[in-house]
C-alpha cells in the first residue's frame, strides 16, 4: 500500500539557518515524489518533484529536495530560512503501477515556522 | 487571469441544506479533482474527472455529486449536510490523471461550515 510520512507536525527554524522538512514514503513500484506550500487562506502550490536522475531536486523559492532511495526518504531542505517561507508543506507521492496509477498521495503537512 | 477558480471563498449554512460549489480552470487542462482538507489539514481526494469522465471515486458519501459538464469545469454537488461535511473543499488541475510527473494546480478552497 502507498503511503507518505511526514513525523514532524511543526518545525521552528530561524530566520537564517538551515531548514528541513522530512518525509518518508511507502509505494509498490517506483516513486514519483513531490513537495507543496500551502499558504494560509490559499491553496496548494507546487514546490518541486522527483521522477528519476540526480538524487537532489531543486525547486522554487530556493528549496531543494534530496531523494534517498534506501531509506524511502524526501526530505525538503532550504540552505537560509526566510520568514516568509513559514507556511504548511506537503510531501506527496504518485505510484508508477497497479490499480491506483498516477494517483496522488499526500502526507499530513508540517507546518514550518521561521522566526525573525 | 486565475488559473482554477472555485466559489464561493466561504459557505456556512445549516444542517440538512444542499449546496453547490463551483470550479473552473483556464489552464486546458484535461483532468480535474475535488480534495477535503479537514480541521487537522488532512489532504485526501474525493473526485478526479478526466474529460468530463469520472476517474477517481474515494471513499465518499452519495450525498457528493461531482459534475463535469465540460472539461473545464467540475462542480460539486452536496446534499443534506451534515455537521462532519466541514473542512475546506480545494478543486485542483492537472493535464493529465495519469501523467505520474505531472503537477496539481489548486483553487485557493472553500471553506464550509455546517451549523
Amino acid at each position: 500500500a502507498q503511503s507518505v510520512a511526514q513525523p514532524e507536525d511543526q518545525v521552528n527554524v530561524a530566520e537564517g539557518n538551515p531548514l528541513t522538512v522530512k518525509c518518508t514514503y511507502s509505494v509498490s513500484g517506483n516513486p514519483y515524489l513531490f513537495w507543496y506550500v500551502q499558504y494560509p487562506n490559499r491553496g496548494l502550490q507546487f514546490l518541486l518533484k522527483y521522477i528519476t536522475g540526480d538524487n537532489l531536486v531543486k525547486g522554487s523559492y530556493g528549496f531543494e529536495a534530496e531523494f534517498n532511495k534506501s531509506q524511502t526518504s524526501f526530505h525538503l531542505k532550504k540552505p537560509s530560512a526566510l520568514v516568509s517561507d513559514s507556511a504548511l508543506y506537503f510531501c506527496a507521492v504518485r505510484e508508477s503501477r497497479g490499480s491506483t496509477l498516477g494517483r496522488l498521495y499526500f502526507g499530513r503537512g508540517t507546518q514550518l515556522t521561521v522566526w525573525p | 487571469d486565475t488559473a482554477v477558480s472555485q466559489t464561493p471563498k466561504y459557505l456556512v449554512t445549516q444542517m440538512g441544506n444542499d449546496k453547490s460549489i463551483k470550479c473552473e480552470q483556464n489552464l486546458g487542462h484535461d483532468t480535474m479533482y475535488w480534495y477535503k482538507q479537514d480541521s487537522k489539514k488532512f489532504l485526501k481526494i474525493m473526485f478526479s474527472y478526466n474529460n468530463k469522465e469520472l476517474i477517481i471515486n474515494e471513499t465518499v458519501p452519495n450525498r457528493f455529486s461531482p459534475k463535469s459538464p465540460d472539461k473545464a469545469h467540475l462542480n460539486l454537488h452536496i446534499n443534506s449536510l451534515e455537521l462532519g461535511d466541514s473542512a475546506v473543499y480545494f478543486c485542483a488541475s492537472s493535464q493529465r490523471e495519469t501523467g505520474l510527473n505531472e503537477k496539481l494546480f489548486f483553487g485557493s478552497g472553500t471553506q464550509l461550515s455546517v451549523l
